[in-house]
């Protein structure tokens, strides 16, 4: 059931600023990471994604990172706008299991 | 372009009642997923399905039953619905394990 009173972790940044989202994974075997973007009463929509052999991957205007010395994933917006308002979730799957373990997401919140 | 739609958006059904919520995607993705998302919980994986006619389970399976007789397809039920199955389903494919989940816009069901 829910969690009364559980807020999302909330990163708030004003328009044109680059905006960081971290997130730390779970499991060291762990070699796809990936990340989401969730809109108010829409499904979870794909932003990029990284394997590990790989430590930096750019996409437009995002930047994923993957460290994998401290299981630590970041995903950077450059120029943030307000349409990037949302929430973002980070997710791992390792090998051959096409299973996914999601995080909890960050709010990004655009300040015009 | 199709790619995957979910049926019906919104549905309030009793405790008790059997109730099923449809996914259809057009890209014959050889795998398909449900979740549930709730506060507190972000996604948690129902069902997969690998391929028409296989499934397994994932981490929170009890009380839901699936069935995948075409590729396209891939219903989930609640045999007999509880007030905690009250939550937010969304299903998903992909083409392989490294390829990212599109998701479905969701369906909100509310268990009275």
């Amino acid at each position: 059931g829910e969690s009364v009173g559980l807020h999302l972790p909330t990163l708030s940044v004003q328009e044109g600023d680059n905006s960081i989202i971290n997130c730390a994974y779970s499991n060291s075997a762990s070699d796809y990471f990936i990340w989401y973007k969730q809109e108010s009463g829409k499904g979870p929509q794909f932003i990029i994604d990284i394997r590990s052999n790989m430590d930096k991957r750019q996409g437009q205007r995002v930047t994923v990172l993957l460290n994998k010395t401290v299981k630590h994933l970041s995903l950077q917006i450059a120029a943030t706008q307000p349409g990037d308002s949302a929430v973002y979730f980070c997710a791992e799957g390792s090998g051959n299991n096409r299973k996914l373990i999601w995080g909890l997401g960050t709010s990004l919140a655009v300040n015009p | 372009d199709a790619g995957i739609t979910q049926s019906p958006r919104y549905k309030i059904t009793e405790t008790g009642r059997q109730v099923t919520l449809m996914c259809h995607q057009t890209w014959s993705h050889s795998y398909m997923f449900w979740y549930r998302q709730d506060l507190g919980h972000g996604l948690r994986l129902i069902y997969y399905s690998a391929a028409a006619d296989i499934t397994d389970k994932g981490e929170v399976s009890d009380g839901y039953v699936v069935s995948r007789s075409k590729t396209e397809n891939f219903p989930l039920t609640l045999e007999s619905a509880t007030r905690s199955q009250t939550s937010v389903y969304f299903c998903a494919s992909t083409r392989d394990s490294w390829q990212p989940q599109h998701f479905g816009d969701g369906t909100r069901l509310s268990i009275l």
